[in-house]
């Protein structure tokens, strides 16, 4: 059991590449989010999915794409990378029911745009 | 709109000082949940609590506590006496209703430095 897991770790791109950050879970969880965590900020919501094929846009998504084809990935695609983009990524993975959470942070993308 | 502040950017302690770590939200909604969340130097950021907004009971492990309080709208976290391992950037966060539907609103964390 991996619990969520993130790649790259740390990648450097230059202004308007396009990448994407992997994320993947294997504890069979139905929400799986993305978040991106600036110095003072604290972490900003980019985008969240509730289950696969379905996704939603959080407090930041311009500038991001997701997808959910599967319950386990849920990529994120910088289209035309910026240097507003240099940021540590972060994807979550989460199962609730109205009692209990449980809730895990993959180990984060460290992301550099010149 | 839902909001979290941490008023407090750093605090610094001597080792086996307590010390609390305010959580101030903002919600329209009667259903919702509070964290805490530990981030290491090393990055990596860990669930410690989840509350939801009908239990008011104070939670207590360890050398950490929590105290809730509607009233005030606050969710404060307390670490008594404190170690070395604890210093880290905590975050406070809220969720509205719907189980795990939707993400997170962070606060933008609290440095917490406890000295030798």
């Amino acid at each position: 059991n991996a619990g969520v897991t993130q790649t790259p770790k740390f990648q450097v791109l230059k202004t308007g590449q396009s990448m994407t950050l992997q994320c993947a879970q294997d504890m069979n969880h139905e929400y799986m989010s993305w978040y991106r965590q600036d110095p003072g900020m604290g972490l900003r919501l980019i985008h969240y999915s509730v289950g696969a094929g379905i996704t939603d846009q959080g407090e930041v998504p311009n500038g991001y794409n997701v997808s959910r084809s599967t319950t386990e990935d849920f990529p994120l695609r910088l289209l035309s990378a910026a240097p507003s983009q240099t940021s540590v990524y972060f994807c979550a993975s989460s199962w609730a029911t109205g009692i209990q959470e449980t809730q895990y942070f993959g180990p984060g993308t460290r992301l550099l745009v010149l | 709109a839902q909001k979290v502040t941490q008023a407090q950017t750093e605090i610094s302690v001597v080792e086996k000082e307590d010390v609390t770590l305010d959580c101030v939200y903002e919600t329209r909604d009667t259903t919702y949940y509070l964290f805490w969340y530990k981030q290491p130097p090393s990055g990596e950021l860990v669930f410690l609590i989840r509350r939801n907004s009908f239990d008011e009971q104070n939670e207590i492990s360890g050398r950490y506590s929590w105290n809730f309080q509607k009233s005030t709208s606050s969710f404060n976290f307390t670490i008594t006496a404190s170690q070395v391992v604890d210093s880290a950037v905590y975050f406070c966060a809220l969720r509205n209703g719907g189980g795990g539907a939707d993400g997170l609103t962070f606060g933008k964390g609290t440095h917490l430095i406890i000295q030798p």
